[in-house]
């Protein structure tokens, strides 16, 4: 089946360092990945749609300069947390685009920011 | 502003009775609309898809359906079994997006007991 490979699938660290989240699209040439957050027992929120070799387009109230996306290639998107708080802790997956319809979600990511 | 609703947020039944969930919409202009499924601490695994154009979609023991006038879509699904037990979270998207992005419910959290 469609593969998005998502690291790490957990990750603790202290307020104030960078956390770095990996989204590897592992049998398909994505062009558009998105991003999204979770809270407990929430919906997915959109935070942002990357673009392959260009500049993510963020959803209104979510800092660019905070979460930076990097879409390099089209096998690999990257989510980088920083200067993280504790109000970033939260579920992170990332999804990749299939033509018109077809969505391929990775298996997420739990930041943990103590 | 779309907004989506899942009800009920929760549910208990126990093993064999269908299930019945419930999704609606404010904005009727929708592209296609999706169910999905999340395991807890997991990614989303697709369902089923409806085109705005179709009125339901079958797959197995699931069945979609879909009155785009109403703002509505119910996703039932047949004698239900325990590994049945998950979230189920709807997703639209939009007539007026080219970039494929999906707006999500907040998910309906299901159990199947033996």
């Amino acid at each position: 089946g469609a593969v998005v490979s998502q690291h790490p699938s957990w990750v603790i660290c202290k307020s104030g360092t960078s956390v770095k989240i990996e989204c590897r699209s592992l049998d398909f040439q994505a062009t558009t990945m998105f991003w999204y957050r979770q809270f407990p027992k929430q919906s997915l929120m959109l935070m942002a749609t990357s673009n392959e070799g260009s500049k993510a387009t963020y959803e209104q109230g979510v800092e660019k300069d905070k979460f930076l996306i990097n879409h390099a290639s089209l096998t690999l998107s990257t989510l980088t947390v920083t200067s993280a708080h504790p109000e970033d802790s939260s579920f992170y997956i990332c999804s990749r685009r299939e033509g018109e319809y077809g969505y391929t979600f990775g298996s997420g990511t739990r930041l943990t920011v103590v | 502003k779309q907004e989506v609703t899942q009800i009920p947020a929760a549910l208990s039944v126990p093993e064999g009775e269908n299930l019945v969930l419930n999704c609606s919409f404010t904005d009727s202009a929708i592209y296609n609309l999706q169910w999905f499924r999340q395991d807890p601490g997991k990614g989303l695994t697709s369902l089923l898809l409806i085109q705005s154009s179709q009125r339901e979609q079958t797959s197995g023991r699931l069945n979609a359906s879909l009155d785009k006038s109403s703002g509505r879509s119910t996703l039932y699904i047949a004698a239900s079994q325990p590994g049945d037990s998950a979230t189920y979270l709807c997703a639209l998207r939009m007539t007026t997006d080219s970039w494929g992005k999906l707006q999500f419910g907040a998910g309906t959290q299901v159990v199947v007991t033996p």
